[in-house]
């Protein structure tokens, strides 16, 4: 049974950079075949979409955070992080890391995510 | 703003069937890409409940069912149980490797 589970500072200062850790069980980021993501939820809001990491290092980012973000992996420790540089009030979110499958044939493409970590918030405030 | 529009919130009572729509442009949802559904419980991670458009995984109820015209995807839920109350997204693979959801969906069991 795959699991994710999130790490990381629940409350982070403005300006400064948020750090998470998720580790992944049941399942090796190196083997390949999946994409791994972080989402976020602000308080009361739906899910948004943070970027990928795939293993080999190709990594793609939701281009409203793109400048902001950092998505890595440590294979030694079968973990990936996310890295939210310049944070202010408005990053404050239950972020959650995913185990994304991706099928595409042709021009299509089918993705899904899952599992899911059990989610982390991070609260932005001095 | 979300690429993909859901109603924000639908009801029925027990036992009966209801439908949430989930329509996006022509690069999200439409003739190329496909959608998933999740289910959030407050408080809760969302699950996986229909991948590709109508397949459910091992372990979801088959009161859960998926199906898309054009740039609209449904699930649809039957049999509607008081435990379906959550939340509900779909998401897609949108043009440029970019990854969307939809607002969301309130169920309320009545």
């Amino acid at each position: 049974q795959v699991q994710l589970q999130e790490s990381g500072p629940g409350l982070v200062k403005p300006s400064q950079t948020l750090s998470l850790t998720c580790t992944v069980s049941g399942d090796s980021i190196s083997s390949g075949g999946y994409y791994w993501s972080w989402i976020r939820q602000h308080p009361g809001k739906g899910l948004e979409w943070i970027g990928y990491l795939y293993y080999g290092g190709s990594t793609y980012y939701n281009p409203s955070l793109k400048s902001r973000v950092t998505i890595s992996v440590d294979t030694s420790k079968n973990q990936f992080s996310l890295k939210l540089n310049s944070v202010t009030a408005a990053d404050t979110a239950v972020y959650y890391c995913a185990r994304e499958g991706v099928d595409c044939s042709g021009a299509s493409c089918n993705n899904w995510f899952d599992p899911w970590g059990q989610g982390t918030l991070v609260t932005v405030s001095s | 703003q979300s690429a993909l529009t859901q109603p924000a919130s639908v009801s029925g009572s027990p036992g009966q069937s209801i439908t949430i729509s989930c329509t996006g442009t022509s690069s999200a949802v439409g003739g190329y890409n496909y959608v998933s559904w999740y289910q959030q419980h407050p408080g809760k991670a969302p699950k996986l409940m229909i991948y590709n458009v109508s397949n459910r995984p091992s372990g979801v109820s088959n009161r859960f069912s998926g199906s898309k015209s054009g740039n609209t995807a449904s699930l649809t839920i039957s049999g509607l149980q008081a435990e379906d109350e959550a939340d509900y997204y779909c998401s897609s693979y949108a043009e440029s490797n970019i990854r969307v959801f939809g607002g969301g969906t309130k169920l309320t069991v009545l």
